[in-house]
């Protein structure tokens, strides 16, 4: 029964591949997020999608995309993958916008490591 | 420029003591500010938020707020061998939609 559920743990690739991460949240959460973590810990946010319609994104290249099929779910596609993405993806789910509802709890799934050679 | 500066580390406190873990911020509109405390290989969980000046306490653990020093700071009391993890602060930035911005963290050692 858990929360927040990525899949796969793990995925290496060589450059220039396309893959997928896929996310789903049991916790019936209107908001969705992706985060990159790098080798040094840093922690960027994405994306950041409400009920299914992308809220922000960041200054992400348009080799990511993310899709999400309906609210308890939010999947990362990204194309012509480079070295520099190699890293850790965490999805995340909060019950709504923080700002408007004032719940600041979100609750990340267990990543997805990418490594590219 | 959307910064959240931590102090380094690593950090290394013997059991029982008292850990000290400081966050600087950028933008005096920030309103919130999150302590996530992130084991090895795991996924970062919330342990404190606070967007009032002062302190706020949960067991063991204090945050400590200054927006006039654009300071926020987590102490942990009695530190256990089991709060050795990475410590990230979050800040939100209203001129971006209010997302949250980490900090680098600082790594904590407990050792008994």
């Amino acid at each position: 029964d858990t929360a927040v559920s990525q899949t796969p743990k793990y995925l290496v690739t060589q450059m220039g591949n396309d893959k997928s991460i896929k996310c789903e949240q049991n916790l019936g959460h209107d908001t969705m997020y992706w985060y990159k973590q790098d080798s040094k810990k840093f922690l960027k946010i994405m994306f950041s999608y409400n009920n299914k319609e992308l809220i922000i994104n960041e200054t992400v290249p348009n080799r990511f995309s993310p899709k999400s099929p309906d609210k308890a779910h939010l999947n990362l596609h990204i194309n012509s993958l480079e070295l520099g993405d190699s890293a850790v993806y965490f999805c995340a789910s909060s019950q709504d916008l923080w700002w408007t509802s004032g719940r600041y709890e979100q609750y990340f799934g267990p990543g997805t490591r990418l490594t590219v050679t | 420029q959307k910064e959240v500066e931590q102090n380094s580390g690593p950090l290394s406190v013997p059991e029982g003591a008292i850990a000290s873990l400081n966050c600087t911020y950028s933008d005096r509109g920030s309103q919130s500010f999150f302590w996530y405390r992130q084991y090895s290989g795991k996924s970062p969980e919330l342990i404190m938020f606070i967007y009032s000046n002062g302190d706020k306490e949960d067991g063991r653990f204090t945050a400590q707020l200054n927006k006039a020093s654009q300071y926020v700071s987590l102490l942990i009391r009695d530190s256990q061998p089991s709060d050795s993890a990475t410590y990230l602060c979050a800040v939100n930035y209203p001129i971006t939609g209010n997302q949250f911005y980490f900090g680098t963290g600082t790594s904590l050692t407990v050792i008994p």
